[in-house]
């Protein structure tokens, strides 16, 4: 299966500052997801990212690809109360038969 | 976009009985459905696989039996979880890949069970 470790596995920070959420693969990932989620409730999709090197932005959050394809970051600039949540990362495996999520971040942010 | 969507959103059952979860894609044909659950504070674990017209793939650790996975339209999968415990509440999300014109899948709202 594919293994995708997330690192920390909770975080805590005040309301505006950055922070960086990590997901590591035991594989080459050929496709690399970002989710948010609150337990309970349906996952948002937040970024995909499939090239080496890659980064996408949106709003005040920003995930990169490592080079050699087996790390991803999240980065949260600024954070708000309403990014706190569960997040996950998701890749699917090298068969491309399952989809597998990393062991997740949950994030608090304190006002 | 891509719509999926999941019957019951909640349910509540007693313990021994069995209940069916349904995860449905609204406007495209699934051609591969997967189930997940998840606990408090926990990441989604892959339960199974399923593919349209065939048997559903289990990941390691889950019981067949007890999680029953029936794909039997493009656009319906069913999860029955039989003879169900209290051990079983949990969250299950469901998500669907197919004909979309890309290989994002998309993701159900998911179902609450909680078995008494």
């Amino acid at each position: 299966s594919q293994e995708l470790e997330q690192s920390p596995q909770s975080l805590i920070v005040q309301e505006g500052k950055n922070l960086t959420i990590n997901c590591t693969s035991s594989k080459t990932l050929y496709g690399l997801y970002w989710y948010k989620q609150k337990y309970g409730e349906g996952l948002i999709f937040l970024m995909m990212l499939q090239k080496g090197g890659e980064e996408k932005s949106h709003e005040k959050i920003t995930a990169k690809l490592d080079e050699k394809k087996q790390q991803s970051s999240l980065h949260i600039t600024a954070s708000q109360p309403s990014h706190a949540g569960i997040y996950l990362c998701g890749a699917s495996s090298n068969t491309g038969n399952q989809f597998y999520f990393g062991t997740g971040t949950s994030l608090t942010v304190i006002p | 976009g891509a719509v999926v969507s999941q019957h019951p959103s909640w349910v509540i059952c007693k313990s021994g009985t069995s209940v069916k979860i349904e995860c449905r894609s609204l406007d495209f044909q699934a051609t591969t459905m997967f189930w997940y659950r998840q606990f408090p504070k926990q990441s989604l674990m892959l339960m199974a696989t399923s593919n349209e017209g065939s048997k559903a793939t289990y990941e390691q650790g889950v019981e067949k039996d007890k999680f029953l996975i029936n794909h039997a339209s493009l656009t319906l999968s069913t999860l029955t979880v039989t003879s169900a415990h209290p051990e079983d509440s949990s969250f299950y999300i469901c998500s669907a890949r197919g004909y979309t014109g890309g290989d994002e899948q998309y993701f159900g709202p998911g179902t609450r069970l909680t078995v008494t």
